[in-house]
């Protein structure tokens, strides 16, 4: 069955060090891919997508993401944090179907240290 | 102009009660999708329609049932309501087609089922 892992639920940052948050998927198929954040008491906004083409794709608010095929993953990344990116952040996968069925990874929770 | 709006933000209610809640997407979208977030801050999807028409239903109870009124808006209604039940429910909607994942969600609906 497909499914997306975060093996992370909890990671601490300085702001201004870099940071990478793991995602990795099982999906037989060709996976379209997504890495959203959800800021506290709100909803979940579209951080960036992989469809095909170029493995390593530029999202909103300085994030990037990159496919690696060989390693089933989708890790997300940003060279240099800031206090307002604390959240979290969620990992997730279309399914096959036509329809837009995302499964979601269980979450990173990313704390910010000034 | 909110995209997606979502009543009410907050909803207590106890056991056996039956609620609902509205959601509305001003972005002329073609699907629309319920999501239920547990408090271990895990998503699933319950429900999606396309242009007022059913096309993902999850595994979830009868005792929820979504309507349609027309393709910019949809609403939950739950019967019978237990403790299970209690969560955010988050509502979003998308253009149609795998590359489209859901957009925008709504600040989602804390309910609490005393």
């Amino acid at each position: 069955a497909q499914s997306v892992t975060q093996p992370d639920i909890h990671i601490t940052v300085s702001e201004g060090a870099s940071l990478e948050l793991r995602c990795n998927y099982s999906y037989g198929a060709t996976p379209y891919l997504f890495w959203y954040v959800q800021s506290p008491g709100q909803g979940l906004q579209l951080l960036l997508k992989y469809f095909s083409g170029d493995t390593l794709v530029q999202g909103i608010k300085g994030f990037e993401a990159e496919f690696k095929r060989s390693q089933s993953s989708f890790n997300l990344r940003k060279p240099s944090v800031h206090w307002s990116d604390a959240a979290e952040y969620f990992c997730a996968v279309v399914i096959s179907g036509g329809y837009n069925k995302l499964i979601f990874g269980a979450g990173t929770r990313l704390a910010v240290h000034p | 102009d909110t995209a997606v709006s979502q009543t009410p933000k907050y909803l207590v209610t106890q056991m056996g009660n039956d609620k609902s809640i509205k959601c509305e997407q001003n972005l002329g979208h073609d699907t629309m999708y319920w999501y239920k977030q547990d408090s271990k801050k895990f998503l699933k999807i319950m429900f999606s329609y396309n242009n007022k028409e059913l096309i993902i239903n999850e595994t979830v109870p009868n005792r929820f049932s979504p309507k349609s009124p027309d393709k910019a808006h949809l609403n939950l209604h739950i019967n019978s309501l237990e403790l299970g039940d209690s969560a955010v429910y988050f509502c979003a909607s998308s253009q149609v087609g795998r590359e489209n994942p859901p957009l925008h969600f709504g600040n989602g609906t804390r309910l609490t089922v005393t």
